[in-house]
């Protein structure tokens, strides 16, 4: 599975637009982009996932990159409760069975 | 629908005691199922995985070990903790959409 690369942390105002970024050069063909939250002593939720276009779900939007280098989650209006930490993760969708989390982006949300 | 559950919630241990964390999977057969641990301030680590019953794969060496007895059923155990086999144990099951979803989580302290 490819690497990638997030910020260590953001702050987000409520209300407002939360992007947050994630690299993944080496990322291959045939993998797609994963992310998921993590809530303070919680499991992982996932969140949405895309190949090459991008994604909406009712939980956020997905932009990928034409050369699909990099992408961004944004939630398109941040509470408080979105206040979590943040993984970007790149993986094979089929044969692919092992997914690495890296540290994350731990999101601040704040009113 | 699908569901996974994870127990004990927490539980404290003396250092050299044994442990065993239970895992089940409900509305799927045969799925991939994962064993990752969480230490504090630090993304995650996966630390075994099955695709079958009795098949296990593991990713880093360690004091702990898993089993799968039963399809649904995945279970991580140690003979004698340490101090550092503390943290947040997760276990999870690869869904549809190649899609990894995670139990509530298991925290553990090892005093």
């Amino acid at each position: 599975d490819a690497k990638t690369t997030q910020p260590p942390s953001m702050d987000c105002a409520e209300g407002r637009a939360a992007n947050l970024p994630c690299n993944h050069s080496t990322i291959s063909g045939n993998e797609y982009v994963y992310w998921y939250r993590q809530i303070h002593s919680q499991g992982p939720q996932y969140i949405i996932h895309g190949l090459k276009n991008n994604e909406t779900n009712e939980m956020a939007s997905l932009i990928i990159t034409e050369d699909r280098k990099s992408s961004t989650l944004i939630l398109p209006h941040a509470t408080l409760r979105d206040t979590a930490v943040y993984y970007c993760i790149v993986r094979d969708h089929t044969g692919g069975f092992k997914t690495i989390f890296g540290a994350g982006t731990r999101l601040f949300v704040k009113a | 629908s699908q569901t996974i559950h994870q127990w004990p919630a927490t539980l404290v241990q003396p250092v050299g005691s044994p442990l065993s964390l239970e895992c089940t999977v409900e509305g799927t057969s045969n799925p991939n199922l994962y064993w990752y641990r969480q230490a504090a301030g630090r993304g995650l680590q996966l630390l075994f995985y099955s695709v079958g019953i009795g098949q296990i794969s593991s990713e880093v060496p360690q004091n702990l070990s898993a089993s799968r007895p039963q399809d649904r059923q995945f279970i991580l155990s140690s003979k004698k903790l340490l101090l550092s086999d503390s943290g947040f144990y997760l276990c999870a099951w690869k869904g549809g959409g190649n899609t990894i979803y995670f139990g509530e989580g298991s925290w553990l302290t090892v005093v």
